[in-house]
Formats: C-alpha cells, structure tokens, sequence
C-alpha cells in the first residue's frame, strides 16, 4: 500500500457544487495531516491542518477517520478560482518534518 | 506568512554541466531545509534534508554526490546538480522551517537539461 493515495481525477463540476476528495494513508501512526492547494507549475500552499477528527475553515471542510485511514476534503459552493490540484500530505512518524505527499487531485470548476 | 524564495526560477543547461540553485528564507531563520523533486504529474518527492551548519541527510535513492547539498547560513541553502543529465529535468522546491511546526515553500525552480 502506498504511504498516500489519492484519486488524480481530474473532478469536473460546475460553479457553485459540492466535491469530495478522499485521502488514505497506510501510516496508522501518523498523527497530523495537511492538504495543500498547488497551482499549475507553482510551489504547494497549505490549505489546511487536520490534527483531530477534523477541522472547518469557510468553504473547506477536512474530516479524518482514523479507524479506517482516511482524509477527506470537502469544498462547498466551488468557485472558479478552486481550480488547482489538493494534494494530501501526511508526516513520516519519525520525523515530523518529512512530509510524504499524495500525488494529488485536480479539480476543474467551470462556469 | 514567512517567505522564502529560490533562485533561478528556470535553467536550461547543457548535458554534463553543473546547476546551482539557491534557496532562501528572507524574513525567518531556517533552521532546517528542505529539498524535492516534482516530475510532470507526479507528487513531490523528499530528496534530502539540511540542517544548517551540518552535512544533508539524504533520502533513499537519492545520489549525494550528484545533488549536493549546502546549508552554510540560516537563510540559505543551495542545491547542485552536477553533471546533469536529461534525465534531471524536473521542477525543485525548497521549503523552510524554523520552528519545526509549519514548512514555508519556495516558488521552485524548473530545471531542463538538454
């Protein structure tokens, strides 16, 4: 099982909908996640942090399922402007700095 | 939030010449660096850690000889290919922490060996 996966999509939805992105990971130490937002051609840029079961910023919501090792990330009301690819990042175990990513999900919202 | 940029933005070198690239941290001190990779489609993938002052740690697979590594200052880190090859061509990034909590990324550079 790969330390993170994800679905690369790419996620096709309109302006305005509702889109999940799911995130597992085979850590079942890992104790903090991020999602970061990277941009086409452009350094990744934290979105959020997920340290317990889950955290709510505005549009963006993150849940975590330690049960059953898994991230999700949910954007309500999408605007163009979501456009970018969300990876999943977890910290190796030993060593908290050491970030692991996902090979990411891009999303494609369209008027 | 912190800032830290990378120099050049983009290089295209000739096969088996050397490359340099700088990252800086402008407005924190970076205790520890670090450096990936990104290929076309690909995740980032950890090349190596530096810690200021003391030799990289490099990850597996990753040939020290060939990206070395050099964290002389707490605001600057440089990456260099020596002897690149096609096959090098890829897009760096730097990230920075100071405090071991939160890692500020740099802009990346976009190497192309030819």
């Amino acid at each position: 099982r790969k330390e993170v996966e994800q679905d690369p999509g790419p996620f096709n939805v309109p302006e305005g909908a509702t889109v999940a992105f799911n995130c597992t990971y085979s850590n079942s130490a890992s104790q903090s996640f991020f999602w970061y937002r990277q941009d086409c051609r452009k350094e990744p840029k934290l979105l959020m942090s997920v340290y317990s079961s889950g955290n709510e910023d505005g549009r963006f919501t993150a849940q975590l399922n330690r049960a059953s090792q898994y991230i999700s990330l949910l954007i309500r009301d999408s605007k163009l402007s979501d456009s970018a690819t969300y990876l999943c990042v977890v910290p190796r175990s030993l060593g908290f700095q050491k970030l692991v990513f996902g090979t990411g999900t891009r999303l494609l919202v369209s008027p | 939030g912190a800032v830290v940029s990378q120099h050049p933005s983009r290089v295209i070198c000739k096969s088996g010449t050397s490359v340099k690239i700088e990252c800086r941290s402008l407005d924190f001190q970076a205790t520890t660096m670090f450096w990936y990779r990104q290929f076309p489609k690909k995740s980032l993938m950890l090349m190596a850690t530096s810690n200021e002052g003391s030799k990289a740690t490099y990850e597996q697979g990753v040939e020290k000889d060939k990206f070395l590594i050099n964290h002389a200052s707490l605001t600057l880190s440089t990456l260099t290919v020596t002897s690149a090859h096609p096959e090098d061509s890829s897009f760096y990034i730097c990230s920075a922490t100071g405090d071991l909590t939160e890692q500020y990324f740099g802009p990346g550079t976009r190497l192309t060996v030819t």
